[in-house]
């Protein structure tokens, strides 16, 4: 089974700063990759999915990169309505696998 | 639009068994995979199992398997997750989510969740 690692489980940043989240596939998925945001007591939300596609009504300060066993969700200037918890998610096969998630906070 | 609605949680002994109801609306149901989510209080997002837009493929997360069934009624426009021999691990909120499409690659693409229903597993 591919096993998806995100990094870092969590972090805290200043409003405006640069946020990368990083997440590693064990095995190639070329890029189905999908970046979810859960914001607290909400539900997931899609973000981004083909590793670099912005879902409809996204903001434009995220973005996605990456193929093969390397992605990367960056926010470029941090918001107060981004707190939440960011999960990457495979879909290249029929079983689903989610990242451990990484909470993103505002110092 | 989309609307997806859980329902048929509670609370359960360990070894009973649940089913849980997602009643959808907004879309043309049969053209599109579904899956089961959940997430344990405090915990991340766990894949529990999907269903093709037909009905006749259905797939497991390892640590469900051969004690839940996904099924769905499309003349009914819902899914249903049979839940058997629960434990307490599977504590959780259990959302439904519809996929991009009926089979493939994309049915993975979880773009609409439902609201969650919580499933307790205790004495």
């Amino acid at each position: 089974d591919i096993q998806m690692t995100q990094s870092p489980s969590s972090l805290s940043a200043s409003v405006g700063d640069r946020v990368t989240i990083t997440c590693r596939a064990s095995q190639g998925i070329s890029n189905y990759l999908a970046w979810y945001q859960q914001k607290p007591g909400k539900v997931p939300k899609l973000l981004i999915y083909a590793a670099s596609t912005l879902q409809s009504g996204v903001p434009s300060r995220f973005s996605g990169s990456g193929s093969g066993t390397d992605f990367t969700l960056t926010i470029s200037s941090l918001q107060p309505e981004d707190v939440a918890t960011y999960y990457c998610q495979k879909y290249n096969s029929a079983l689903l696998t989610f990242g451990g998630g990484t909470k993103v906070e505002i110092k | 639009e989309v609307q997806l609605l859980e329902s048929g949680g509670g609370l359960v002994q360990p070894g009973g068994s649940l089913r849980l109801s997602c009643a959808a609306s907004g879309f043309t149901f049969s053209s599109y995979a579904m899956s089961w989510v959940r997430q344990a209080p405090g915990k991340g997002l766990e894949w529990v199992s999907a269903i093709s837009g037909s009905g006749g493929s259905t797939y497991y997360a390892d640590s469900v398997k051969g004690r839940f069934t996904i099924s769905r009624d499309n003349s009914k426009n819902t899914l249903y997750l049979q839940m058997n021999s629960l434990r307490a691990e599977d504590t959780a909120v259990y959302y439904c989510a519809k996929g991009g499409e009926p089979v493939g690659a994309a049915a993975g693409l979880l773009g609409y969740w439902g609201q969650g229903t919580l499933v307790t597993v205790s004495s």
